[in-house]
């Protein structure tokens, strides 16, 4: 089936950086989506991402619909210690197709 | 709107046993996905209801099961319960039509199979 790479797998940044994450895949998909889960929690949409190249932000998160529609990116700017989390990113061939789910970036932020 | 709720947020069970989970979709969504969530193969698709019809379907084995009512509320069944079913079971809806597929998650039910 169909698998999702992310990286990295988990980092360790300090407050204030900047941080970015990927998603490469070796098929398309025709919709991006990124995902936040904290602990005990079920994830929490960030964006989606609708067209090939599109450039999507929600505050301080960017994500980028790649123009090869196999890789997605996400950035962070000045990161804060409730970035905290896993990030995972999500593709979909078609509406009435299921998600596809990287393995997730765990990412630390340290005061 | 209320978001997705699903009940019960903790569960044990023991080898055997048979469980049901409930999830109550945000209003107005028909759809109701089922993901299976560990920390060894992450997130995993089980199945997806659509106007009470499965319309999508992952690779885990019968015991595993749902459906949904009318109101697009969904249980899902897991009988003769393994001790690798313990995992964190997910559902999230979404309007599962009209072009707009984003999918909003619950907090999950955590299941523990002793």
């Amino acid at each position: 089936g169909q698998q999702l790479n992310q990286s990295p797998q988990s980092m360790f940044i300090q407050e204030g950086e900047d941080v970015s994450m990927n998603c490469t895949s070796s098929s398309i998909f025709n919709t991006w989506l990124w995902y936040k889960q904290d602990p005990g929690e079920g994830p929490v949409l960030l964006i989606a991402l609708y067209k090939a190249g599109e450039l999507t932000s929600n505050g301080r998160l960017t994500a980028q619909f790649g123009i090869t529609r196999k890789d997605s990116f996400l950035n962070i700017s000045a990161s804060i210690p409730s970035d905290v989390g896993i990030y995972f990113c999500a593709g979909q061939n078609s509406g009435n197709t299921p998600l596809v789910f990287g393995k997730g970036t765990r990412l630390s932020v340290i005061a | 709107k209320a978001g997705v709720t699903q009940t019960p947020r903790y569960l044990i069970k023991t080898r055997g046993q048979q469980v049901t989970l409930s999830c109550s979709p945000i209003s107005g969504h028909r759809s109701v996905s089922w993901y299976q969530q560990t920390p060894g193969q992450g997130l995993q698709f089980l199945f997806e209801y659509f106007s009470e019809t499965q319309r999508n379907k992952g690779n885990f084995p019968g015991r595993f099961s749902g459906r949904q009512f009318s109101n697009s509320r969904s249980e899902m069944n897991v009988s003769t319960l393994e001790l690798g079913d313990s995992a964190l079971y997910l559902c999230a809806s979404s309007l599962g039509q009209f072009n707009s597929y984003e999918q909003y998650f619950g907090p999950g039910t955590r299941l523990t199979v002793t």
